[in-house]
């Protein structure tokens, strides 16, 4: 089967940093995701990660270890909109349909003033 | 970024009746979209891909009577939940993805916004 874990919630101060882990365990892998989801939206998408390394984008940041089977999500300079659910996402490869993804259940970050 | 909408964003019904919801690609072609469910506090499970001009792929456990998946042009997927009970009661999300725009690097699905199915 397809495992991937995160934790379920994380609470972080306003204008701190933190940081979301994801481990995986699947067949196939083909790219690691990340998505913000507020209640009741559909995912937007943060990041994409497909190699080993670190991708920044703005107060976003996203880490892989395809050796270790592991990701994070970093958040820099919290804002209090930033209090949502983060989840991790790895694409499997598999012939026919090469944007198979499977979800984590996601992260509920609460940002605290 | 591409756009995907959803019609209805939410709706209720009895049991045993059929609802059908629209996902659209706006402003792009997608020959493929993607159904998923979500429960409360749960993650998006993929429920089928949707290909244009041909039939669906479902996701073992999905039962494809039930969840009837129409992909009949490039910007129109259509999802209905035959016979609904209120087990079905979800968060259902469809996704495209771009593949022009992403210079065909495949990065990137873009979600609709939801459709939040109730049964009573």
């Amino acid at each position: 089967g397809q495992n991937i874990d995160q934790p379920t919630e994380m609470t972080a101060t306003e204008g701190a940093i933190v940081q979301i882990n994801c481990t995986y365990q699947t067949s196939g892998f083909n790219g690691l995701f990340w998505y913000q989801q507020h209640a009741g939206e559909a995912p937007t998408f943060l990041s994409y990660n497909v190699l080993d390394g670190l991708e920044e984008k703005g107060r976003f940041s996203s880490f892989l270890s395809r050796s270790k089977g592991y990701s994070y999500l970093l958040l820099k300079e919290l804002q209090m909109k930033d209090s949502a659910s983060y989840l991790c996402a790895v694409r499997l490869y598999r012939p026919g349909n090469n944007n198979d993804m499977r979800f984590g259940a996601g992260t509920r970050l609460t940002v605290k003033p | 970024g591409a756009v995907v909408s959803q019609h209805p964003s939410r709706v209720i019904c009895k049991s045993g009746t059929s609802v059908k919801i629209e996902c659209r690609s706006l402003d792009f072609q997608a020959t493929t979209m993607f159904w998923y469910r979500q429960f409360p506090k749960q993650s998006l499970m993929l429920m089928a891909t949707s290909n244009e001009g041909s039939k669906a792929t479902y996701e073992q456990g999905v039962e494809k009577d039930k969840f009837l998946i129409n992909h009949a042009s490039l910007t129109l997927s259509t999802l209905t939940v035959t016979s609904a009970h209120p087990e079905d009661s979800s968060f259902y999300i469809c996704s495209a993805r771009d593949w022009v725009s992403s210079g065909g690097l495949d990065n990137e699905q873009f979600f609709g916004p939801g459709t939040r199915l109730t049964v009573l």
